[in-house]
C-alpha cells in the first residue's frame, strides 16, 4: 500500500526565516515518483516539483529546496528567506499508477 | 493553452438534487481523475479513469457517479446530493502518472 505523511498540519514563520516541510512516504514499489505541489490562497493547485526514485539528488530552484532520501523514505522541502507570499497550502504526493496525496501543511508567513 | 478545464466553479445544490461536474483536458492523456478536498483531510480520489472506455473507483466513491465520455472529457455525477457532499472538487489528468494537471476547481454547497 502506498502512503503519504505530512506531519505538520499548520506552521507559522515570520518573514525571512527558512522553514522545512516534511514528507515521509510509504511503498513496496521500487519504480515510483514524488511530487510537491503549492495551493496558494486563490485555491489552484501548482506543480512545484517531480523526482523519481532513481534520482536521489537534491534540488534547488531559487529559494526552494528539496531533500529526498529514501533511506528514512522521505521528500522534505525547504523554502530559504521565507516571503509573505509562499503562505499556502503544500501537498506531498507519491504516483505509482495512481497518485497518493498527503494531507498537507498549511504554511503562513507573518510579515 | 487551456490544460484542464472544469465547470462550473461554484454551485449550490438543495439536498437530493441532482448534478453533473463537467471536466475537459486538451493534453491528449489518457488518465483523467476526479478528487474532492476537504479541510484536514488532503486530497481524496473519488474516481479515475486510466483510458477512455475505463473507470475505476478511488478512495471515496459512494454517491457518485463518472463517465469517460471520450479521451478528452471525464464527468462527474451526483444523483442525489448530501450536505457531506459540500467539498471543493477537483479534476486532474495525467499521462502514465508522471504528473498530475489540475483544474481550476469547483466549489459545491449542499445545504
Amino acid at each position: 500500500a502506498q502512503k503519504v505523511t505530512q506531519a505538520q498540519t499548520e506552521i507559522s514563520v515570520v518573514e525571512k526565516e527558512d522553514v522545512t516541510l516534511d514528507c515521509v512516504y510509504e511503498t513496496r514499489d521500487t519504480t515510483y515518483y514524488l511530487f510537491w505541489y503549492k495551493q496558494p490562497p486563490s485555491g489552484e493547485l501548482v506543480f512545484l516539483i517531480r523526482r523519481n526514485s532513481f534520482d536521489e539528488q537534491n534540488e534547488i530552484s531559487g529559494r526552494y529546496s528539496w531533500n529526498f532520501q529514501k533511506s528514512t523514505s522521505s521528500f522534505n522541502f525547504t523554502i530559504t528567506a521565507s516571503q509573505v507570499v509562499d503562505s499556502a497550502v503544500y501537498f506531498c504526493a507519491l504516483s505509482r499508477n495512481q497518485f497518493y496525496f498527503g494531507t498537507g501543511t498549511s504554511l503562513t508567513v507573518i510579515p | 493553452n487551456a490544460g484542464v478545464t472544469q465547470t462550473p466553479k461554484f454551485q449550490v445544490l438543495k439536498t437530493g438534487q441532482s448534478m453533473t461536474l463537467q471536466c475537459a483536458q486538451d493534453m491528449n492523456h489518457n488518465s483523467m481523475y476526479w478528487y474532492r478536498q476537504d479541510p484536514g483531510m488532503g486530497l481524496r480520489l473519488i474516481y479515475y479513469s486510466a483510458s477512455e472506455g475505463t473507470t475505476d473507483k478511488g478512495e471515496v466513491p459512494n454517491g457518485y457517479n463518472v463517465s469517460r465520455l471520450n479521451k478528452r472529457e471525464f464527468s462527474l455525477r451526483l444523483e442525489s446530493a448530501a450536505p457531506s457532499q459540500t467539498s471543493v472538487y477537483f479534476c486532474a489528468s495525467s499521462d502514465r502518472a508522471e504528473k498530475l494537471f489540475f483544474g481550476s476547481g469547483t466549489q459545491l454547497s449542499v445545504l
